[in-house]
């Protein structure tokens, strides 16, 4: 069984302030993580992935995550927040064991104040 | 190379109807999955194709149901519908099967069930 639980329905931040989504996730078997982002009105698009190599993933517009098996944790992260960061993010745990099947976040909506 | 396309965009039908859905994966891509998106559930995931055949199955009735083509290609759907299939739906492809393939989102069909 997996499970993931974004711990922040919305998070507010100003333009040029960091930015920290955090995603605590379960899983019976070693997983996959990702963060996607889906802008309003748009499908989903990948930000960055976790596959078991290194524990520090770098993905598109700045943002990177950390996986941190003591703590189960999959938090984004992003330095300086831009405008266009604005929109809701969702975390997602994949069993490698199994095919394909993906159980998503509840989504974190982030604001961006200019 | 295009990306997931959907159709249609937007559909609007009456309870008891049925629909069909299409979604077209990036060329080379034999895992087609589909989601269900709603304000007060989420993202839910409906089903996994690959190679013709399902391979994962969510928490969904019997009325939603899919199939793939030889060419990939996908339907879903829905039978006798009902208020509460008002949403999102989306569709997802990868590379292959397997929790580690990253998914690539179509934008989606809006149904809208009246």
């Amino acid at each position: 069984a997996q499970s993931v639980t974004q711990l922040d329905s919305h998070v507010s931040v100003s333009e040029g302030t960091p930015v920290l989504l955090r995603c605590n996730y379960s899983s019976s078997y070693s997983p996959s993580l990702f963060w996607y982002v889906q802008h309003p009105n748009k499908g989903l698009q990948l930000l960055l992935k976790y596959t078991s190599a290194a524990t520090l993933v770098k993905g598109i517009n700045g943002f990177e995550a950390e996986f941190k098996k003591s703590e189960t944790s999959f938090h984004l992260t992003k330095p300086s927040a831009h405008m266009s960061d604005a929109a809701e993010y969702f975390c997602v745990v994949s069993d490698n064991t199994n095919a394909g099947k993906s159980t998503f976040g509840d989504g974190t909506t982030l604001t961006v104040k200019p | 190379k295009a990306g997931v396309t959907q159709t249609p965009r937007y559909l609007i039908k009456t309870r008891g109807q049925q629909v069909t859905l299409s979604c077209s994966p990036i060329s080379g891509h034999r895992s087609v999955s589909w989601y269900q998106q709603t304000p007060g559930q989420g993202l839910q995931f409906l089903f996994e194709y690959f190679s013709e055949t399902q391979r994962n199955k969510g928490n969904f009735p019997g009325r939603f149901s899919g199939r793939q083509f030889s060419n990939s290609r996908s339907e879903m759907n829905v039978s006798t519908l009902e208020l509460g299939d008002s949403a999102l739906y989306l569709c997802a492809s990868s590379l292959n099967t397997g929790g580690a393939y990253e998914q690539y989102f179509g934008p989606g069909t809006r149904l809208t069930v009246t």
